[in-house]
């Protein structure tokens, strides 16, 4: 079963509405969560590390204050997208590791979103 | 250079037939590293993790090489629901720590 619970999948709506997407983990407590977003054809891109309690850290190029992030508790991390326009368009994916698990053992990811600014 | 590089195909294979992806990194110090399956328009899933001495999950093998940053995908007698996108993933830094995913090379075998 899923270990990684992402909601919402699917989002349709107007540009200018701020979106929030959320990433829990359910068998286990992540201090850390990572956001991908993914363009057609194009591979994953790390966009920011979320830290519980504390700030996240983004990646080169990624605009904190239009991807907000707060990790508020060891189980769930949520990114906002404020003022969502079209070209926020994407695949946006939360993933988490099991801090228990063996070193070999990666991340799990959540489902995905699939946001679409019209 | 890309940090991870692979041949984004796509492979369109035959039932049965092998199949090899090939994957280049760029950062000498990684330290895990991983192939991942993606469907279309869906999450990435875990495939196999690559050890330093090659390792096999029945019909996958997967090996690691050091000196030439190099990492392999071998799929055996494919089956339709083998295609997917296939992601060469490196974790770099180790452990709980972010991963760097290939672009992706798409396989689809054909009936």
């Amino acid at each position: 079963g899923a270990v990684v619970s992402q909601h919402p999948s699917r989002v349709i709506c107007k540009s200018g509405t701020s979106v929030k997407i959320e990433c829990r983990s359910l068998d286990f407590q992540a201090t850390t969560m990572f956001w991908y977003r993914q363009f057609p054809k194009q591979s994953l891109m790390l966009m920011a590390t979320s830290n519980e309690g504390s700030k996240a850290t983004y990646e080169q190029g990624v605009e904190k204050d239009k991807f907000l992030i707060n990790h508020a508790s060891l189980t769930l991390s949520t990114l906002t997208v404020t003022s969502a326009h079209p070209e926020d368009s994407s695949f946006y994916i939360c993933s988490a590791r099991d801090p228990d698990a063996g070193s070999n053992q990666p991340q799990h990811f959540g489902d995905g979103t699939r946001l679409s600014i019209l | 250079r890309k940090e991870v590089e692979q041949d984004p195909g796509p492979f369109n294979v035959p039932e049965g037939a092998t199949v090899a992806f090939n994957c280049t990194y760029s950062n000498s110090a990684s330290q895990s590293f991983f192939w991942y399956r993606q469907d279309c328009r869906k999450e990435p899933k875990l495939l196999m993790s690559v050890y330093s001495s090659g390792n096999e999950d029945g019909r996958f093998t997967a090996q690691l090489n050091r000196a030439s940053q190099y990492i392999s995908l071998l799929i055996r007698d494919s089956k339709l629901s083998d295609s997917a996108t296939y992601l060469c993933v490196v974790n770099p830094f180790g452990s709980a720590r972010q991963l760097t995913f290939g672009s992706g090379t798409q396989l689809t075998v054909l009936p």
